[in-house]
């Protein structure tokens, strides 16, 4: 079965700091991967997505996400982490090779930054 | 830039009633999705609609209902509401094509059921 994995329920990191938010998956086939970000009272943003070639993806914000085949992971990161960076964060994965387009997400991480 | 709007922001409704929750998008996008968020399960897709007057059931569509009779309005319809449907709800939209799979959302709508 398709699954993500969020580990970590909350991340706290000081300002200008770097950060990891980490995000697992688990698919039968190759991944479409996904970030999306929710700031308090309001919608979920789309940040950036992986489909295919440099595993490195750039994406809003100065965010970036690696994705590793190997570990089965797409971590999102940040050099140097604002306090309006303090937001929910979901990961998201669509199976490519499965029969529908529908999303799996994970649970979401609190990512809390401290001035 | 995409706009997804849905009708109200927060709703307290009665057990047994019957809820209508509202959402338009106005980019022509085909597909459209109800989700419901809370907190530690993540996002769970509850029905999304591909064309009009197309549905296909989510994970959690049991409770639910839909409607989609425009293109850019998507109706979720709580039949008989229930304390255990106290949630916030989402609605998205993603075109078909090279993008289908970057889904905008709504402000998304809290409920209460009393």
């Amino acid at each position: 079965a398709q699954s993500v994995a969020q580990p970590e329920d909350q991340v706290n990191v000081a300002e200008g700091n770097p950060l990891t938010v980490k995000c697992t998956y688990s698919v039968s086939g190759n991944p479409y991967l996904f970030w999306y970000v929710q700031y308090p009272n309001r919608g979920l943003q789309f940040l950036l997505k992986y489909i295919t070639g440099d595993n490195l993806v750039k994406g809003s914000y100065g965010f970036e996400a690696e994705f590793n085949k190997s570990q089965t992971s797409f971590h999102l990161k940040k050099p140097s982490a604002l306090v309006s960076d303090s937001a929910l964060y979901f990961c998201a994965v669509r199976d490519i090779g499965g029969s529908n387009y529908q999303l799996i997400w994970g649970a979401g991480t609190k990512l809390i930054i401290k001035p | 830039d995409v706009k997804v709007t849905q009708s109200s922001r927060y709703l307290v409704k009665r057990t047994g009633e019957k809820v209508f929750l509202e959402c338009v998008q106005d980019m022509d996008h085909e597909n459209m999705f109800w989700y419901r968020q809370d907190p530690g399960l993540g996002l769970r897709l509850i029905y999304f609609s591909y064309d009009v007057k197309m549905k296909e059931k989510g994970d959690i569509p049991e409770g639910y209902s839909v409607s989609r009779e425009k293109k850019e309005r998507f109706s979720l319809i709580l039949e008989s509401a229930s304390t255990n449907q106290t949630s916030m709800y989402l609605c998205a939209s993603s075109p078909n094509g090279g993008d289908t799979d970057t889904q905008y959302f709504g402000p998304g709508t809290r409920l209460t059921v009393l």
